[in-house]
């Protein structure tokens, strides 16, 4: 079973400054999918960016960039230029390539709350 | 752009109750998914449904639990009879294919008295 460990539970950031925040996991699959997921306190889960195992470049969306090392199961996500709006909690999520059930759950870790300083 | 919908965002059954958690998923998605989150835990899947029937299921998700998509929009999560453990935030996802991307509802806060 896969597993995935996020192990700062809070982290803090100055307004415009840059933060990273860590994820781990752990798989003996060779193709799988990497997310990091935005939950804001109005709840709903945000994708806020996804990475593909097979593809060596590490994935961008505007501010927001990851450090994936497949060999070593990490993958990071950094938010550069930090805004009052990132202030929420972060999760890193796995999920299969392949599934023979035809179901393509997704593995969270527990979560980082991200505040944001002004 | 289009969302999933669920309802209600907040429901408080006493223990032993039977409770329905409703959502309504993207209208073109055919994958569909109940997860759940423990006040401080991480998010846990619970089940997902594709092509009217469960695909796969949790250990979480025992006979106490069903689901359903009754009419071609809805899809249902049923807890027959509530336990305080089973108080969390359920939250809903769909997609269009397997593996394209999830889709979360804003969730239901479930409180079991």
């Amino acid at each position: 079973a896969q597993t995935v460990t996020q192990s700062q539970p809070e982290m803090s950031v100055q307004e415009a400054e840059t933060v990273t925040l860590s994820c781990t996991y752990d798989t003996s699959e060779s193709d799988y999918y990497l997310f990091w997921y935005k939950q804001p306190p109005s709840r709903q889960m945000i994708l806020v960016i996804r990475q593909e195992a097979y593809k060596q470049q590490n994935a961008t969306e505007n501010r927001f960039s990851v450090n994936f090392q497949k060999a070593a199961k990490s993958f990071s996500l950094k938010i550069s230029d930090s805004q009052l709006g990132d202030a929420a909690m972060y999760f890193c999520a796995y999920r299969t390539a392949y599934s023979g059930a035809g179901s393509y759950q997704l593995t969270f870790g527990k979560g980082t709350k991200l505040s944001v300083i002004p | 752009e289009p969302e999933v919908t669920q309802t209600p965002s907040h429901q408080v059954t006493q223990m032993g109750q039977e409770v329905i958690l409703r959502c309504v998923p993207i209208s073109n998605h055919l994958y569909f998914y109940w997860y759940r989150q423990i006040l401080g835990q991480k998010v846990e899947f619970l089940v997902s449904f594709y092509n009217n029937e469960i695909s796969e299921k949790s250990e979480i998700f025992d006979d106490q639990f069903s689901v359903e998509r009754p009419d071609g929009s809805n899809f249902t999560l049923k807890i027959r009879s509530t336990k305080l453990e089973d108080s969390a935030m359920y939250f809903c996802a769909s997609s269009y294919t397997g593996r394209s991307n999830q889709h979360f509802g804003d969730g239901t806060r479930l409180s079991i008295l």
